[in-house]
């Protein structure tokens, strides 16, 4: 079954660093999200993207996150300064976008240890 | 703004019951409606997908069904098994925009 895939599962870095997490969603989707979750709290959506934007963001995604689809099969969402807290675990999502077949698959997460 | 509220938090059942797992949204304007189980430390599986003009969906001992004018989702484990023991989160995505709201997850115990 087709999955998608992020890198890496766990990164653990200092304060003020700058990350990137990886996603490679399934091939024939067409929208991909990132969301996010702290231990403990809610998943909370981040970003939407379709055709190469960004179509939706929440307030919690403000100018220190971006993200990217550089070579049309990776998606990656960059912290540029890290904050403590930052520390959680991030999903990357993707769906086809076609009508009757939009259930959001979720990647296994990359856990982001920010100290 | 969407909220999405999931009753109880947590549930400890013995194997072999049938139980309930209740979701209920704000905002009747939803596109569909998506039940997944969590395990602990790790990602999110999708169980069901209930679109805004469905009122239920099975797949083997889950049924989930959804009343979008009163705002409500419920989730129904037949036969319960100590192998269902994990967090069900219920996420809704509105007609109006590509992103799901999450409830906080009732975390389910199925003791053998």
């Amino acid at each position: 079954e087709p999955e998608v895939t992020q890198t890496p599962s766990h990164q653990v870095t200092q304060m003020g660093q700058e990350v990137i997490l990886r996603c490679v969603p399934i091939s024939n989707h067409l929208y991909f999200y990132w969301y996010r979750q702290i231990l403990g709290q809610k998943v909370e959506f981040l970003v939407s993207f379709y055709n190469n934007e960004i179509s939706e963001k929440s307030e919690i995604f403000d100018d220190q996150f971006s993200v990217e689809r550089p070579d049309g099969s990776n998606f990656t969402l960059k912290i540029r300064s890290t904050k403590l807290e930052d520390s959680a675990m991030y999903f990357c999502a993707s769906r086809t976008g076609l009508t009757g077949a939009n259930v959001l698959t979720f990647g296994a997460g990359s856990r982001l240890t920010v100290l | 703004k969407q909220e999405v509220t999931q009753i109880p938090a947590a549930l400890s059942v013995p194997e072999g019951e049938n139980l309930v797992l209740n979701c209920s949204f704000t905002d009747s304007a939803i596109y569909n409606l998506q039940w997944f189980r969590q395990d602990p430390g790790k990602g999110l599986t999708s169980l069901l997908l209930i679109q805004s003009s469905q009122r239920e969906q099975t797949s083997g001992r889950l049924n989930a069904s959804l009343d979008k004018s009163s705002g409500r989702s419920t989730l129904y484990i037949a036969a319960s098994q100590p192998g269902d023991s994990a967090t069900y989160l219920c996420a809704v995505r509105g007609d109006n925009n590509n992103d799901m709201r999450f409830g906080a997850g009732t975390r389910l115990t199925v003791k053998p």
